[in-house]
C-alpha cells in the first residue's frame, strides 16, 4: 500500500464546473496536509494545506480533511483552463518529511 | 515569497560523465534543503535531506556514493550525480526550508532540472 495515493486521471471537466480531487493516506500519525500544482516540466506549487479536520477555503480552493477516514480533498470552483496540470497531495509525516502522491491530472476543457 | 534559484534548467551529458546541480536560497537563509527526483508521470519522491554544516541523510535505497551532496553555506546546496548513467535521467528538484523546525508551508521549490543522460 502506498502511503500517499491519488487516482492518476486524468479527470476532465467542463470550464466554470467544480472538479473534486481526492487522496488518501496511511500513516494516521499525519498531521499536516498539502495540495500542490504543478504544471509539465516545472516544479510544485503550494495551493492550499489543511491541519484540522473541516474545511478550509481560499478563494476558489477548498481543501476538505477527514482524519478519522484517512482522506483529504481538494475542490476547485469555477474551474479555469488555467487550472489544467497535475495536482499533488503531499502529507508530512512523523519525520517531518513530505511524502508525496502520484498526483491527478486535471483537464479543464473550455 | 522566498525564491529559491535551481541551475542549471536542464542537461544533457554523455553516460559516465558527472552533473552538478545547484540550489540557491536568493533571500533567505536555509537551514535545510531537500532533494527530489521526479520520473515521468510519477510523484516526487524524496532523496535526501541536506542540513547546513553536515552530512545529508539520504532515503533508502538512494546511493550516496553516486549522489553527492554538499550544503556548505546557509544559501547553498548542491547534488552531484556521479558517472550518470541513463538510467538516471530524471527531473531533479531542490527544496529549502525557511527556518528549522518551520511547518512545511514554509517549503520552497527550486525550478527543477531535467538531466538527461545519453
Amino acid at each position: 500500500q502506498k502511503e500517499v495515493e491519488q487516482n492518476s486521471g486524468p479527470l476532465s471537466v467542463p470550464e466554470g464546473a467544480i472538479a473534486s480531487l481526492n487522496c488518501t493516506y496511511s500513516d494516521r500519525g499525519s498531521q499536516s496536509f498539502f495540495w500542490y500544482r504543478q504544471y509539465s516540466g516545472k516544479s510544485p506549487e503550494l495551493i492550499m494545506f489543511i491541519y484540522s479536520n473541516g474545511d478550509k477555503e481560499d478563494g476558489r480552493f477548498t481543501a476538505q480533511l477527514n482524519k478519522a477516514s484517512q482522506y483529504v480533498s481538494l475542490l476547485i470552483r469555477d474551474s479555469q483552463p488555467s487550472d489544467s496540470a497535475t495536482y499533488l497531495c503531499a502529507v508530512e509525516g512523523n519525520t517531518g518529511k513530505l511524502i508525496f502522491g502520484q498526483g491527478t491530472t486535471l483537464q479543464v476543457k473550455p | 515569497g522566498a525564491v529559491v534559484s535551481q541551475h542549471p534548467s536542464w542537461v544533457i551529458c554523455k553516460s559516465g560523465t558527472s552533473v552538478k546541480i545547484e540550489c540557491r536560497s536568493l533571500d533567505f537563509q536555509a537551514t535545510t534543503m531537500f532533494w527530489y527526483r521526479q520520473f515521468p508521470k510519477q510523484s516526487l519522491m524524496l532523496m535526501a535531506t541536506s542540513n547546513e554544516g553536515s552530512k545529508a541523510t539520504y532515503e533508502q535505497g538512494v546511493e550516496k556514493d553516486k549522489f553527492l551532496i554538499n550544503h556548505a553555506s546557509l544559501t547553498l546546496s548542491t547534488l552531484t550525480v556521479t558517472s550518470a548513467h541513463p538510467e538516471d535521467s530524471s527531473f531533479y528538484i531542490c527544496s529549502a526550508r525557511v527556518s528549522p523546525g518551520q511547518l512545511n508551508e514554509k517549503l520552497f521549490f527550486g525550478s527543477g532540472t531535467q538531466l538527461s543522460v545519453l
